[in-house]
């Protein structure tokens, strides 16, 4: 399985948008509505942001969503703010019991 | 509150085995399947593999298969992954995180292992 492909890093502005893109195939992200994004920052554990392409579990800010179009998933980050710096992971359901992650993107607050 | 504590760091030689453990607490264990994804030094998350606590039930990545066994405590609430045959490209920080309707909702703190001879 190969991993899903990112953008290696996007920036922006405080209060600005930013969209990461996630791109499989349609043997996982194409497949599935199991798309989930999760936040790290360095030196810390990954954080669950979008769960089922869309959802934000409790707790998560409004600014993070989730979207699905064919192969490709994408988490836009609205009013960007400064701890919003990390780097950001997509997920996807590969089937068979198995998931694979993206390649990861450092989101860099200018 | 949920809580995953793994046990600490590890350092090896190559072609030697490691066994790490996740320790949950403050859910019903066998509710809820435990991933195991890892992150070598500067690179991405990479998902190796699911037990289901209940039924002790395995999945593996490709990449993994032949050498990672995943199995589990039920008396201590505790999941193991054991990793065979170390190379210098297996030292990472390993993860275990709950797996929930909701994706990987919570996560163990990591343990760096190192593969060195």
């Amino acid at each position: 399985q190969s991993a899903l492909t990112q953008p290696r890093s996007v920036s922006g502005s405080p209060g600005q948008s930013v969209t990461i893109s996630c791109t499989g195939t349609s043997s996982d992200v194409g497949s599935y509505n199991y798309v989930s994004w999760y936040q790290q920052h360095p030196g810390r554990a990954p954080k669950l942001l979008i769960y089922d392409v869309s959802k934000r579990p409790s707790g998560v800010p409004d600014r993070f969503s989730g979207s699905k179009s064919g192969n490709t998933a994408s988490l836009t980050i609205s009013g960007l703010q400064a701890e919003d710096e990390a780097d950001y992971y997509c997920c996807s359901y590969a089937g068979s019991y198995t998931y694979v992650f993206g390649t990861g993107t450092k989101v860099t607050v200018l | 509150q949920v809580q995953l504590v793994q046990s600490g760091a590890e350092v090896k030689k190559p072609g030697a085995s490691v066994k790490l453990s996740c320790k949950a607490s403050g859910y019903s264990f066998t509710s809820y399947y435990i991933c195991w994804v890892r992150q070598a030094p500067g690179q991405g998350l990479e998902w190796m593999g699911v037990i289901v606590p209940s039924a002790g039930s395995t999945s593996y990545a490709q990449n993994f298969r032949g050498r990672v066994t995943m199995t589990r405590d039920t008396s201590t609430s505790t999941v193991y992954m054991e990793l065979s045959g170390l190379t210098s490209e297996d030292t990472a920080v390993y993860y275990c995180a709950r797996n929930s309707d909701s994706g990987y909702d919570f996560w163990g703190q990591g343990t760096l292992v190192t593969v060195s001879s």
